[in-house]
């Protein structure tokens, strides 16, 4: 089975701190994504990866970088948490390349909560 | 710019009864097309995935891909109350996988 592990499953940071989520896939995916889930909005993605150190913009990148050093870890990085960034956030990883017909497999999920 | 639209919910419909979920996407050259089903508190996991278009069924599921109009959709028959949850619907273009917001089904015993 597919496991995605994110590192902590509830965080609480302070306003100005740089928070670091990382997330570990065991089954040799080349794509993953970080989305932020809030009610009303959905899962909203805002980075990708389709391969080491290559990363793309999701739809809401702004206050928030990526990194990824191996093909299993893809970190989300908050340069300055600030209290809007208070989310859940969801890890997925799947095979394939473009157009791959592949299905995303989550993780746990992170609720963050900036103070 | 909203490129995944579905129905806004919530949807009830009784035990028994077929639930109707839909969704639009904007950008055609999208690919492939999945939905998600959502416990609360759970993460999304993957109930149907669809790449071509026409009907494509799995027990009491069935997605309907119309690539032409933008349009699809998934059928759930003989609704459970186990079915409660949210529908995601998702829209792979290249490397980029979008989704809706969700429609939140509830089927009442």
């Amino acid at each position: 089975d597919v496991k995605v592990t994110q590192s902590s499953r509830y965080l609480v940071k302070r306003t100005g701190e740089k928070v670091f989520l990382e997330c570990v896939q065991d089954m040799d995916h080349e794509n993953m994504f970080w989305y932020r889930q809030d009610p009303g909005l959905g899962l909203r993605l805002i980075y990708f990866s389709y391969d080491v150190k290559m990363k793309e913009k999701g739809d809401i990148p702004e206050g928030y970088s990526v990194s990824r050093e191996k093909k299993e870890r893809f970190s989300l990085i908050l340069e300055s948490a600030s209290t809007n960034q208070t989310s859940m956030y969801l890890c997925a990883s799947s095979l394939g390349a473009a157009g791959g017909n592949t299905e995303a497999f989550f993780g746990q999920g992170t609720r963050l909560t900036v103070v | 710019q909203k490129e995944v639209e579905q129905n806004s919910g919530p949807l009830s419909v009784p035990e028994g009864a077929i639930a109707s979920l839909n969704c639009t996407y904007s950008d055609r050259v999208s690919q492939s097309f999945f939905w998600y089903r959502q416990y609360s508190g759970k993460s999304p996991e993957l109930i149907m995935s669809i790449y071509s278009n026409g009907d494509k069924e799995d027990g009491r599921f069935t997605a309907q891909l119309n690539k032409a109009s933008q349009y699809v959709s998934l059928l759930i028959r003989d609704s459970q109350p186990s079915d409660s949850a949210t529908y995601l619907c998702a829209v792979r273009s290249n490397y980029k996988l979008t989704f809706g917001k969700g429609t939140l089904l509830t089927v009442n015993p």
